[in-house]
């Protein structure tokens, strides 16, 4: 099993809601990534776990909340975002040691009204 | 600090043609380099990757990218495009690999449109 699933694959919410992205793998990778993409922009790097611990924090707004509750699953819990925040989000995951290459999800479409 | 200069940000072809995308990093120590492409809709997927060795590197789907240190390189090429390429690819620079705290540079991107 070669591949990284997200769930959901769109998303629509409020500036008030609560909601949460999940991004699973199997390929035993210990380093995982979630990263942001704008319209037309490459992807922008927000988080980075390493053996489940967070290893990079790209100065990411506290209203996103990364959270790797074991090997395979990393969650990015959304609260009180703001539109600007609308975009696609990456979840992708790599063996350690090979930070170039990495599996990408196919992404959440995030839509914030 | 690691930098990616993507020179085209817009590449059309015609079906059947040549094309090459062009790419220029900066590093201050060795790097490791690589091409990503994402359809449209869909997550990035690794074309391929130059990590030492020989310097014309080849990928999936018919692609090659040579590095070339003078110059600070790395260009992509495909001698005969189809319309499935069209897509934006993206250059990527790592300057290590060994530790949780490396992190992947990517260029701006460029949109190859392949037209019929």
């Amino acid at each position: 099993d070669t591949e990284v699933t997200q769930t959901p694959k769109h998303l629509v919410m409020g500036m008030t809601n609560k909601k949460s992205l999940k991004c699973e793998q199997h390929m035993g990778h210990r380093a995982m990534y979630w990263y942001k993409q704008k319209a037309k922009k490459p992807p922008e790097l927000m988080f980075v776990y390493s053996y489940e611990k967070l290893s990079i924090n790209e100065s990411v707004p506290s209203r996103f909340s990364p959270e790797c509750p074991n090997s395979s699953l990393l969650n990015l819990h959304l609260h009180a975002l703001q539109p600007e925040d609308s975009a696609l989000y990456l979840c992708a995951s790599t063996e350690r040691g090979r930070v170039g290459e990495q599996f990408f999800g196919p992404g959440t479409r995030l839509t914030v009204l | 600090a690691q930098s990616v200069t993507q020179l085209d940000s817009q590449v059309p072809v015609f079906e059947e043609a040549p094309v090459e995308l062009r790419c220029n990093y900066s590093s201050s120590v060795s790097v490791y380099l690589f091409w990503y492409v994402q359809y449209p809709n869909q997550g990035l997927q690794l074309l391929l990757k130059y990590l030492s060795g020989s310097t014309l590197v080849k990928g999936i789907n018919g692609f090659e990218a040579e590095f070339n240190k003078s110059q600070t390189s790395f260009h992509l090429r495909k001698p005969s495009v189809h319309i499935s390429d069209t897509a934006e690819y993206f250059c990527a620079v790592s300057e290590g690999s060994g530790g949780s705290n490396y992190k992947l540079t990517f260029g701006k991107g460029t949109l190859l449109t392949v037209n019929p």
